[in-house]
């Protein structure tokens, strides 16, 4: 499977913006992206998925490069129970299975008030 | 919908005890995956079904774990005996079938386990 590389840790302030960046420069061309986050003592939740072009629903917005190589999770307004540890998945889109959600350490998001 | 049910919620346990976790998937979902989190390997996936059929169980970390689906509403992930290092958070996961490599886990809770 491909491997994403994300920033440990990032800061952020409440009510503002945030892009979350992933690279991920060995992507087939078959590979979904997808984004999970982890809230504190929580299991996983789902945030998005792309192939190629941009992508948009209620809970964020994920920005794909032209070639691919890198995507960007973009928090449009900062809350405070957005603080979590945000994880970038590329799902094997051409020979994989259900089960490969692998999950990398991700990015831990902390939001000040 | 109630999601991915998970219980026990926490569990603490003596070395070579018997530990079983169990695990109700969202009605519909036709996928169950159990995963494991520890801080050092952080999330991995042990072992999934589908139409309660162990599809891929080559996550499981040895013959002191195992898994079964008796039918569409129920899992039981089970450790016989456990040890101090099998003591992590054990996620229950479900999904049904979208289009292919886009389908949405859903996650319980999880339940944190310690072995003593």
């Amino acid at each position: 499977d491909a491997k994403t590389t994300q920033p440990n840790s990032m800061e952020s302030n409440e009510e503002e913006p945030v892009h979350l960046p992933c690279n991920h420069s060995t992507i087939s061309g078959t590979d979904y992206i997808h984004w999970y986050r982890q809230l504190p003592s929580q299991g996983p939740e789902y945030v998005i998925h792309g192939l190629t072009s941009n992508v948009n629903n209620r809970m964020a917005s994920l920005a794909i490069a032209e070639d691919r190589k890198s995507s960007t999770l973009i928090l449009h307004r900062a809350t405070l129970r957005d603080a979590a540890v945000y994880y970038c998945i590329l799902r094997d889109g051409y020979g994989g299975s259900q089960g490969n959600l692998i999950f990398g350490k991700g990015t831990k998001l902390s939001v000040k008030p | 919908d109630a999601g991915v049910i998970q219980s026990p919620r926490h569990e603490v346990t003596e070395m070579g005890q018997e530990v079983t976790l169990r695990c109700k998937p969202i009605s519909g979902h036709d996928y169950l995956f159990w995963y494991r989190q520890t801080m050092m390997r952080g999330l991995e996936l042990l072992i999934y079904f589908n139409n309660n059929v162990p599809i891929d169980d080559s996550g499981m970390p040895e013959d002191r774990f195992s898994a079964k689906m008796p039918n569409a509403s129920f899992s039981t992930l089970k450790i016989q005996p456990s040890e101090p290092r099998d003591s992590a958070v054990y996620f229950c996961a479900s999904s049904f079938p979208g289009a292919p490599y886009q389908e949405t886990q859903y996650f319980g809770p999880g339940t944190r386990l310690l072995v003593l």
